[in-house]
């Protein structure tokens, strides 16, 4: 599994934008992109993930560079709540590829 | 609603004790998979099952055992207990299909002393 580049931390004010980099340089073209966060050591909560294309849930955004080397998550209107780890994970598909390999993620902070 | 539940949520034991953790979900996820967390780190895969019946290890099995005797339970057995097993520990599932999302459990949180 390709391995993920984070920066260590970022502050956001509430109600803004907050734009999370992930670089993934050794990508495969069959390893998706994934998103999860941590909040306050509770268990890891999924975001979103793609392949290829951008993507956009109730959550957040996920938009993919078009050589796939690096990502972003944006979450549109971040709140207070939205303080976490985020961890941006690539992960294959095919044979035994339950292994989300955690990175040590960044952790934003969302200040009123 | 249940998802993933772990038992129990706090432990406390002493060194060389053996203890089982308990996972349990109720989504018939095929994948199933346990993690430790340590102080200010990511966590990391200890053992994981693609099914009942079937293991593999992660990047830190030692001092660990598993087993997959149905879908819905997946317990680690620790075998005697260290202080380096201190940590918060995590069950995972997800369903067997491409691109799909791994639902975690609340965590038990093991202290050795």
């Amino acid at each position: 599994d390709a391995k993920t580049t984070q920066p260590p931390s970022m502050d956001c004010a509430e109600g803004r934008a907050a734009n999370l980099p992930c670089n993934h340089s050794t990508i495969s073209g069959n390893e998706y992109v994934y998103w999860y966060r941590q909040i306050h050591s509770q268990g890891p909560q999924y975001i979103i993930h793609g392949l290829k294309n951008n993507e956009t849930n109730e959550m957040a955004s996920l938009i993919i560079t078009e050589d796939r080397k690096s990502s972003t998550l944006i979450l549109p209107h971040a709140t207070l709540r939205d303080t976490a780890v985020y961890y941006c994970i690539v992960r294959g598909y095919g044979g035994a590829t339950n292994k989300l390999i955690f990175g040590t993620g960044t952790l934003l902070a969302v200040q009123p | 609603n249940a998802g993933v539940t772990q038992t129990p949520k706090f432990q406390v034991l002493k060194t060389g004790q053996s203890m089982t953790l308990q996972c349990a979900q109720d989504m018939n996820h095929e994948y199933m998979s346990w993690y430790r967390q340590d102080p200010g780190m990511g966590l990391r895969l200890i053992h994981y099952s693609v099914g009942a019946g079937i293991t593999d290890q992660g990047e830190v099995p030692n001092g660990y055992n598993v087993s997959r005797s149905t879908t819905e339970d997946f317990p680690l057995r620790l075998l005697s207990a260290a202080p380096s097993q201190t940590s918060v520990y995590f069950c995972a599932s997800r369903m067997r299909s491409e691109g799909t999302e791994a639902f975690f459990g609340q965590g038990t949180r093991l202290t050795v002393v």
